[in-house]
């Protein structure tokens, strides 16, 4: 059974860091991994995915590796700013057939002015 | 419409009461995801649709829970005789089903139920 960690759990930081979020999975037959943001009282809004045959991903400041072999995946925020607070959530998609995602448990980010 | 619609925001329930929640997927996807999130960021699956047949429902607890996706009409998730632990925020997400869409989901902002 594929299990999702995330660490750090939660995270303060001063505005314009560069973050790196973890994420690790116990199976690495994967299909894709998908990094989510959660405001609160809200919905997941998708961040990036990276399909399974792909090292890394990227969106203006964002960048998402992977690296199936060692089961990890990181999040990378540059030059961070208070917007970008938020839980930052990893979901994992096993192959084989299985196409519901296994959920981290997320990374609580405050960006502080 | 372009995002999942989800009604109501928030509702609250008496022990043993029935809840019911609805979803509007995104138009064009065929496949509906229902998620209950219990605690802060353990998001936890029911059951999803393709079109309306159930697609697979291996989370959706035996009893008291039940789901529906009619044609021409929002997905809906109903909870019979509800209890304390029901309080939860249930997510409906939608995805479309070409090959290319790699399964990525679209969630809608959630319903927030309380059991009180």
């Amino acid at each position: 059974k594929q299990e999702v960690t995330q660490i750090p759990a939660a995270l303060s930081v001063p505005e314009g860091e560069n973050l790196v979020l973890n994420c690790s999975f116990t199976d690495s037959a994967i299909y894709n991994l998908q990094w989510f943001r959660q405001d609160p009282g809200k919905g997941l809004t998708s961040l990036l995915l990276i399909q399974s045959s792909q090292r890394e991903q990227t969106s203006g400041r964002l960048n998402a590796s992977l690296d199936k072999s060692s089961g990890r995946s990181t999040l990378y925020i540059a030059a961070s700013q208070p917007g970008d607070s938020a839980t930052y959530l990893c979901a994992v998609r096993s192959s084989g057939g299985s196409y519901i995602p296994t959920f981290g448990r997320g990374t609580s980010l405050i960006v502080h002015p | 419409g372009e995002e999942v619609a989800q009604t109501p925001k928030h509702l609250v329930r008496g022990e043993g009461q029935k809840a019911k929640l609805y979803c509007a997927p995104i138009k064009g996807h065929s496949y509906v995801f229902w998620y209950q999130q219990v605690l802060k960021n353990e998001f936890k699956f029911l059951i999803s649709f393709q079109n309306e047949n159930v697609f697979d429902e291996t989370g959706m607890p035996k009893e008291r829970f039940s789901a529906k996706c009619l044609p021409n009409s929002p997905c809906s998730l109903e909870i019979q005789a509800t209890k304390l632990e029901d309080s939860a925020v249930y997510f409906c997400a939608s995805s479309q089903s070409n090959p290319g869409s790699k399964w990525e989901q679209y969630f809608g902002p959630g319903t927030r139920l309380t059991v009180t």
